[in-house]
């Protein structure tokens, strides 16, 4: 079975602090896909990232960062110098590649909720 | 840019009633699914469709639950009776198998399901 793992559940910095959310994933499946999708106050989700389990570069958006380590079965979300419009929940996903090429569904973690004061 | 469609944005309806949630999902996607999030907790998977049929359902998708794609280009998700544990947002998304954008998600607005 598929798992994510958010500990982290509240987070506040003040703006232009740099922060770290967490992700730790399980999941028994060789090749899948990882996920971090934006739920801002207005209730929408929005995509961040996909990043495939073969590919463990680490990618840089802008001030947005992400560091897979397969080795520890984390995908980690790092935003540089916070904005207060990135106050949000953030919500990291695991689903499996299949292999007939379909799409499987998303498992979703709890969600971490950014405050970034002014 | 093609983006998911929903439709009513709220919806209040008392228990026992029966609800119809539509989705437009983008045109040329193949994959539909539901999930849904109760206030304040994480997003949980319903159900995915392909081909006309269901592909995966979870275990909230219960006999009270039922998908359809009535046309084509409509997604639909009928709940029979509702209880107040139904009340949710409802988030529908769609994908593709090829492309840049393969096996990514894309969500709708959702809608926010009150039972009273």
């Amino acid at each position: 079975a598929q798992k994510v793992t958010q500990a982290q559940t509240e987070i506040s910095v003040v703006e232009k602090e740099d922060v770290t959310l967490d992700c730790v994933y399980e999941t028994r499946d060789t090749t899948y896909y990882l996920f971090w999708y934006k739920q801002p106050p207005s209730g929408e989700l929005v995509f961040l990232i996909r990043r495939n389990s073969f590919d463990e570069q680490n990618e840089i958006s802008g001030r947005y960062s992400w560091n897979f380590q397969k080795s520890t079965s984390s995908f980690n979300f790092t935003i540089t110098a916070s904005q207060v419009v990135d106050s949000a929940v953030y919500f990291c996903a695991l689903s499996e590649a299949l292999l007939t090429g379909a799409n499987s569904k998303l498992t979703f973690g709890k969600g971490i909720t950014l405050s970034v004061r002014p | 840019e093609p983006e998911v469609t929903q439709t009513p944005s709220h919806q209040v309806t008392q228990m026992g009633q029966e609800v119809i949630l539509r989705c437009v999902p983008i045109s040329n996607h193949l994959y539909f699914y539901w999930y849904r999030q109760i206030l304040g907790q994480k997003v949980e998977f319903l159900v995915s469709f392909y081909n006309n049929e269901i592909s995966e359902k979870s275990e909230i998708f219960d006999d009270q639950f039922s998908v359809e794609r009535p046309d084509g280009s409509n997604f639909t998700l009928k709940i029979r009776s509702t209880k107040l544990e139904d009340s949710a947002m409802y988030f529908c998304a769609s994908s593709s198998n090829r492309g840049i954008s393969y096996n990514e998600q894309f969500f709708g607005p959702g809608t926010r399901l009150t039972v009273l």
